[in-house]
């Protein structure tokens, strides 16, 4: 597609479920960038990857999040046994090579854990 | 990662010119400036970039000091529409973002 999709735009969850939020970057971007925004709050870096390199997992909150993501294609971010300060916008962004160049975001996907 | 600092809020008036400020004096002398944008429940939105010379495209102009320590956004002709949070930003690699400026154009 001409931009980066994410699916679902809207999800509800009971706590402690287990959720999966999907990223199609821009075809050809390099780079995929997961982020978080609470209501009313900025953005929160979660996850980096750079083609083939080791993602940087440095914001990731804790070890019920991870990002997987095959070659430089879609991406899934995961998070285990959800609780509600989970509930948030969960975002994501494409660039063709990381720092240096543009990026472009998906309309992110609405968590709500209850 | 340089650090930014915008003012937390500016207003401006519909047809005249928005001037944001961004200060990143620990910028390194290959990083780039960048500037987006986030209109109320939407993703973010790229508007422009530079490294140490002035740019200006469809959306915006982008000021960079000679020092390159801070810079400078002007929406020439703000309009409604462009009420929105405008993040300044400079990384490398993991696209940090601080608080940003919230701008409201009043009519």
């Amino acid at each position: 597609g001409a931009g980066v999709s994410q699916s679902p735009s809207n999800k509800v969850t009971e706590k402690g479920k287990d959720v999966e939020l999907r990223c199609d970057p821009i075809s050809g971007h390099t780079a995929l960038y997961w982020y978080r925004q609470r209501l009313g709050q900025g953005l929160e870096f979660l996850i980096y990857f750079q083609g083939n390199s080791a993602p940087d997992k440095s914001g990731l909150p804790s070890d019920r999040f991870s990002a997987e993501r095959t070659g430089e294609s879609v991406s899934t971010l995961t998070i285990q046994r959800t609780q509600q300060e989970d509930s948030a916008v969960y975002l994501c962004a494409s660039s063709r090579r990381g720092e240096y160049t543009e990026a472009f975001f998906g309309q992110g996907t609405r968590l709500t854990v209850v | 990662d340089a650090k930014t600092t915008q003012p937390p809020s500016m207003d401006c008036a519909e047809g005249r010119a928005a001037n944001l400020p961004c200060n990143h004096s620990t910028i390194s002398g290959n990083e780039y400036v960048y500037w987006y944008r986030q209109i109320h429940s939407q993703g973010p939105q790229y508007i422009i970039h530079g490294l140490k010379n002035n740019e200006t495209n469809e959306m915006a102009s982008l000021i960079i000091t000679e020092d390159r320590k801070s810079s400078t956004l002007i929406l020439p002709h703000a309009t409604l529409r462009d009420t929105a949070v405008y993040y300044c930003r400079t990384s490398y690699g993991k696209l940090t973002f601080g608080q940003g400026t919230i701008l409201t154009v009043h009519p």
